[in-house]
């Protein structure tokens, strides 16, 4: 099946600082990617929809200014969370779907842990 | 919009025993219906989907789900559970045609004891 990615797994920022997360889709183009986050025991929410060479449509509620995605290629979507702090930290997983995987699948990468100290 | 409801936070069950997973939707619009399931610090594999068709959808590791549409469920079942089906099972929705945002339930613990 089609694999995503993500980098790094794991990633301790002091806070202020900004951090970035790699999406990769190893072996299919992903016309779309979906980036969610996810509290301890609790469900994924989605924060934004990026299309290949658009801008990302961010949800409601969701800090476009402090969240930052970007999708310049078909195989890679990053997440950059500006000026972390500590109430960012959360497991940030990405999807993605598009040519070459199943339709109206999306298929996830394995998350990342951010911790903001 | 939608809404998805998991009528259960944790469900634990003996191995061997069978399993549902209950899953309740609304929409005002025609869904498409997913389970997918969480491992400890791991992203999300898919179990089953159902797009369209037979009602009876099977999927991975034994489980199945029947779509009902007049009661806007889509619950999931296992006939004989295993110690390794401890995990967090999540049910979503999204809207037909492309590649549309899921909307996820709260999520099911699933606690398998020997």
């Amino acid at each position: 099946g089609a694999v995503v990615s993500q980098h790094p797994s794991r990633v301790i920022c002091k806070s202020g600082t900004s951090v970035k997360i790699e999406c990769r889709s190893l072996d299919f183009q992903a016309t779309t990617m979906f980036w969610y986050r996810q509290f301890p025991k609790q469900s994924l929410m989605l924060m934004a929809t990026s299309n290949e060479g658009s801008k990302a449509t961010y949800e409601q509620g969701v800090e476009k200014d402090k969240f930052l995605i970007n999708h310049a290629s078909l195989t890679l979507s990053t997440l950059t969370v500006t000026s972390a702090h500590p109430e960012d930290s959360s497991f940030y997983i990405c999807s993605a779907a598009g040519h070459g995987a199943v339709n109206y699948e999306q298929y996830f990468g394995p998350g990342t842990r951010l911790t903001v100290t | 919009a939608q809404s998805v409801t998991q009528l259960d936070s944790q469900v634990p069950v003996f191995e061997e025993a069978p399993v549902e997973l209950r899953c309740n939707y609304s929409s005002s619009v025609s869904v498409y219906l997913f389970w997918y399931v969480q491992y400890p610090n791991q992203g999300l594999q898919l179990l089953l989907k159902y797009l369209s068709g037979s009602t009876l959808v099977k999927g991975i590791n034994g489980f199945e789900a029947e779509f009902n549409k007049s009661q806007t469920s889509f619950h999931l079942r296992k006939p004989s559970v295993h110690i390794s089906d401890t995990a967090e099972y999540f049910c979503a929705v999204s809207r037909l045609g492309g590649y549309n945002k899921l909307i996820f339930g709260a999520g099911t613990r699933l606690a398998v004891h020997p």
